[in-house]
């Protein structure tokens, strides 16, 4: 099925420890986003790349990177995690014309990390 | 800038009843509005969306919003709840200026519970 997906579903880090998530859309879209999702907080802008070969901070960039490998592929990294990353993060894309603003955000399922 | 308010983290509606959950926007531009949906341990899908062609929006699972320019509002309404209704509510806006390429910025969201 045509979407978004990420990987890993799930993951248990120790402080200091770091990985990348990556996510990845078979939908030709030009646009792709991580937000992080925390209780009572609702979604925050980690990251976003606006087209292929840029990226631009959003609201929370602190304590990570990332990179848009291609027009399909968009991971984030935790280069020494804490545990104030702990958190479910999401990435989302959506198609770029017309209107923008009107265009869906189209989300994966999510990744949930844990730094202990 | 914008912005989004969701009043009250938490709504608790019996099952048949009215379902209102409020959402208020902050925008110097005219803006587009959305409801997205999340499900326990799923990401976020859309509702509907408000992109000005209608002042009542009609989305999926009987959903329906209005927008009110003059209160600055985006009311998420169903006439009869269901159980299966029960899930996190997000309200998000965009506005049309930069293309968009920034993403959304959304509400911390309400959870909807539906009593037997």
């Amino acid at each position: 099925n045509a979407g978004v997906t990420q990987t890993p579903k799930f993951q248990v880090l120790k402080t200091g420890q770091s990985m990348t998530l990556q996510c990845a859309q078979d939908m030709n879209h030009n646009s792709m986003y991580w937000y992080r999702q925390d209780p009572g907080m609702g979604l925050r802008l980690i990251y976003y790349s606006a087209s292929e070969g840029t990226t631009d901070k959003g609201e929370v960039p602190n304590g990570y990177n990332v990179s848009r490998l291609n027009k399909r592929e968009f991971s984030l990294r935790l280069e020494s995690a804490a545990p104030s990353q702990t958190s479910v993060y999401f990435c989302a894309s959506r198609r770029l014309g017309g209107p923008s603003g009107a265009n869906v955000l189209t989300f994966g399922a999510g990744s949930r990390l844990t730094v202990l | 800038a914008q912005s989004v308010t969701q009043l009250g983290s938490h709504v608790s509606v019996s099952e048949g009843a009215l379902v209102l959950l409020r959402c208020n926007y902050s925008s110097s531009v005219p803006p587009y509005l959305f409801w997205y949906v999340q499900y326990p341990n799923q990401g976020l899908q859309l509702l509907l969306k408000y992109t000005s062609a209608a002042t009542l929006v009609k989305g999926i699972n009987g959903f329906e919003a209005e927008f009110k320019k003059s209160e600055t509002s985006f009311h998420l309404t169903k006439p009869s709840a269901h159980m299966s209704d029960a899930a996190e509510y997000f309200c998000a806006v965009s506005d049309e200026a930069g293309g968009g390429a920034d993403g959304l910025t959304f509400g911390k969201g309400t959870h909807l519970i539906i009593q037997p």
